[in-house]
């Protein structure tokens, strides 16, 4: 079955550093892929979505690359700020049915 | 309105009992999931609704779970009988466009069932 892996301990990045979150993928070829954030006790805020044919994604301070043969998609994020603490979620989907499959996500940490 | 909005935001329901929950999407919006989140876990699919179709129920744990959306606006998921492990935080999404595009995602409803 399809497995999704993000890095379960928190990551601590010192404010004005690049923090970069890892999500990997197995079983699975998906056509595109999705970045979430999430708050406590909120719902997820949509960050950015990559396609299969696309290999980096820039939106502002955010950096999506898609590397589908390492299987793998990195999410950057330059002059990080305490406000961009959060849990980054990524979630992967085709276009055969509906259905996002998620990852348990990072907690990052951006700490003054 | 100005965002999905899902209410109750809390629900404690004895085991047996049934609860339902309300989704309010942006209004105009296609597309209609519903999600469980366990704590500390990613969403899990449940069900998805393209204006008042049902398209995709596959997620649906058991028999004791069905969502409607009659009117392609409003949608409610029904746990009947609820048990201790249907705990979790249910989330609506909606998108304006058919399938997976950027979703807009409610605050989601606690459910806790003792």
């Amino acid at each position: 079955s399809q497995k999704i892996e993000q890095n379960s301990e928190a990551l601590n990045i010192q404010e004005g550093k690049t923090a970069t979150l890892t999500c990997n993928y197995t079983n699975y070829s998906p056509a595109y892929l999705q970045w979430y954030r999430q708050d406590p006790g909120r719902g997820p805020v949509f960050l950015l979505l990559i396609r299969e044919n696309e290999k980096e994604k820039r939106k502002e301070r955010l950096k999506v690359t898609f590397d589908t043969t390492l299987k793998q998609s990195l999410f950057h994020i330059t002059a990080s700020q305490p406000a961009d603490s959060a849990t980054y979620l990524c979630a992967l989907g085709d276009y055969s049915n509906y259905q996002l499959i998620w990852g348990a996500g990072t907690k990052l940490i951006i700490k003054p | 309105g100005a965002g999905v909005s899902q209410s109750p935001r809390y629900k404690v329901a004895k085991r047996g009992q049934d609860v339902a929950l309300r989704c309010d999407p942006i209004s105009g919006h296609v597309s209609l999931f519903w999600y469980q989140q366990a704590l500390g876990q990613g969403p899990e699919f449940l069900t998805y609704f393209q204006n008042e179709a049902q398209l995709d129920k596959s997620g649906l744990p058991s028999d004791r779970f069905f969502a409607e959306r009659p009117e392609g606006s409003v949608s409610t998921l029904k746990i009947q009988r609820t048990q201790q492990e249907d705990s979790a935080v249910y989330l609506c999404a909606s998108s304006s466009q058919a399938g997976n595009t950027e979703a807009f995602f409610g605050q989601g409803t606690r459910l806790t069932v003792v």
